[in-house]
């Protein structure tokens, strides 16, 4: 079993709605990511929250809005998305980011997004 | 930059074969290697790591010996099986860069045969 519950495990969602995607870990972990995978790459790094502060956001469109309301919860909000957003999205956390170099990640299994 | 190479699949094997799966990296500093494993339908786990120079990872069978003078972290299993079969992802995490980013190769597909 995962330590990392993301919800929901599969979302269809159209182009004009409003969705959010959660992710849940109660390992006392700093830092949590949002990763976006396409089939057959790897993940891609979208934002890093360390100590529940935006810390890395790596040029993504405004469609998509993260939130930490504590150190345990991370959620990204989604608005207006596109049909090629569709992918798998990841959670992940770790010790810390600071110390992330030496300290592997922990990933959700994920939630399948389609955008019709 | 950090990058990572891992040798292209998909890598296809009967049960009880020897896997080896070649990773090879750049970087600025001393990075941490890890490998990370993907089955269908899950996220990334994470396999074995090492953290500094002629480190030795090893969990369930699988083991990866950090190579600083040939920049490589190649992943080696002895007998493979059908459980094996999965996505496995080399990456790699440096002091240097901004912290929280790891970079990862771009995945090996295996897959074992009974």
């Amino acid at each position: 079993d995962t330590e990392v519950t993301q919800t929901p495990k599969h979302l269809v969602m159209g182009m004009t709605n409003k969705k959010s995607l959660k992710c849940e870990q109660h390992m006392g972990h700093r830092a949590m990511y949002w990763y976006k995978q396409k089939a057959k790459k790897p993940p891609e790094l979208m934002f890093v929250y360390s100590y529940e502060k935006l810390s890395i956001n790596e040029s993504v469109p405004s469609r998509f809005s993260p939130e930490c309301p504590n150190s345990s919860l991370l959620n990204l909000h989604l608005h207006a998305l596109q049909p090629e957003d569709s992918a798998l999205y990841l959670c992940a956390s770790s010790q810390d980011a600071s110390s992330s170099y030496n300290s592997p990640l922990h990933f959700g299994n994920g939630t399948r997004l389609t955008v019709t | 930059g950090n990058s990572v190479t891992q040798m292209e699949g998909p890598v296809t094997l009967s049960e009880e074969a020897f896997l080896t799966i070649n990773c090879t990296y750049t970087a600025t500093g001393y990075p941490s290697l890890f490998w990370y494993v993907q089955y269908p339908g899950e996220g990334l786990q994470l396999l074995l790591k090492a953290t500094k120079a002629d480190d030795k990872g090893s969990n369930k069978g699988f083991e990866a010996t950090y190579r600083k003078e040939t920049t490589s972290f190649h992943l080696e299993k002895g007998s493979v099986q059908v459980s094996d079969s999965a996505v496995y992802f080399c990456a790699l995490s440096d002091m240097n860069t901004n912290a929280g980013k790891s970079t990862f190769g771009d995945g090996t597909t295996l897959t074992v045969k009974p």
